[in-house]
């Protein structure tokens, strides 16, 4: 099993649409985790952190559950400009180790 | 916006070269990473270190090397150049526990010709 996988996309919604992304991790002992947004051709930024609580900013929404090793990334009236690939990182384990699932790629549609 | 600086952002270079691919940060970050990444595909972490004195190879295998002698620079190495190194190096720093995730310069674009 990869340590962090993602739904392999490619998402094509039209704007205004919410989209959610989905990310399992396989190390129980994780500590930390990001999404992050990349543009083509650019390098990846931090997004936001996720946290047990769930936490919002904005238009996203971030979602963790330890007990399923899970975690989600939801968006809301989707803009041209969220048109990205976004990434599902993983902090953790003994050497406090960042993994970067694969990415799944967005478009959004006018 | 991160503190984190890499140069040149593009190199063209022949075969048989050696070339340096310079990182710095100015975060006094412990962690620094080295990734490789072709254009649409997955991020590969080629190196890291923990700190000065301190490198670690990553999941992907790389002929490139790295040191670390001051916590804010963190250079990459290729010996002789091959159009197989074709690719964009990214390099990133993070604060030791990567609690607060980590920070990437905007890359490399290196072309071996």
């Amino acid at each position: 099993r990869k340590e962090v996988e993602q739904d392999p996309g490619p998402f094509n919604v039209p704007e205004g649409a919410t989209v959610a992304f989905n990310c399992t991790y396989s190390n129980s002992a994780s500590q930390s985790f990001f999404w992050y947004r990349q543009d083509c051709r650019k390098e990846p930024k931090l997004l936001m952190s996720v946290y047990s609580s769930g936490n919002e900013d904005g238009r996203f929404t971030a979602q963790l559950n330890r007990a399923s090793q899970y975690i989600s990334l939801l968006i809301r009236d989707s803009k041209l400009s969220d048109s990205a690939t976004y990434l599902c990182v993983v902090n953790g384990g003994s050497n406090y180790k960042l993994t970067f699932g694969k990415g799944t790629l967005l478009t959004v549609n006018p | 916006e991160a503190d984190i600086y890499q140069t040149p952002r593009y190199l063209v270079i022949g075969t048989g070269k050696k070339i340096t691919l310079e990182c710095s940060q100015t975060m006094g970050h412990d962690k620094m990473y080295w990734y490789q990444q072709d254009p649409g595909m997955e991020l590969h972490l080629i190196h890291y270190s923990y700190g000065v004195n301190s490198t670690e190879k990553g999941d992907l295998s790389s002929e490139s090397t790295v040191s670390r002698i001051r916590t804010e620079h963190f250079p990459l190495t290729l010996e002789s150049a091959r159009p197989s190194h074709t690719s964009q190096y990214l390099c990133a720093s993070s604060e030791y526990s990567g609690a607060f995730g980590a920070f990437f310069g905007q890359g490399t674009r290196l072309t071996v010709v």
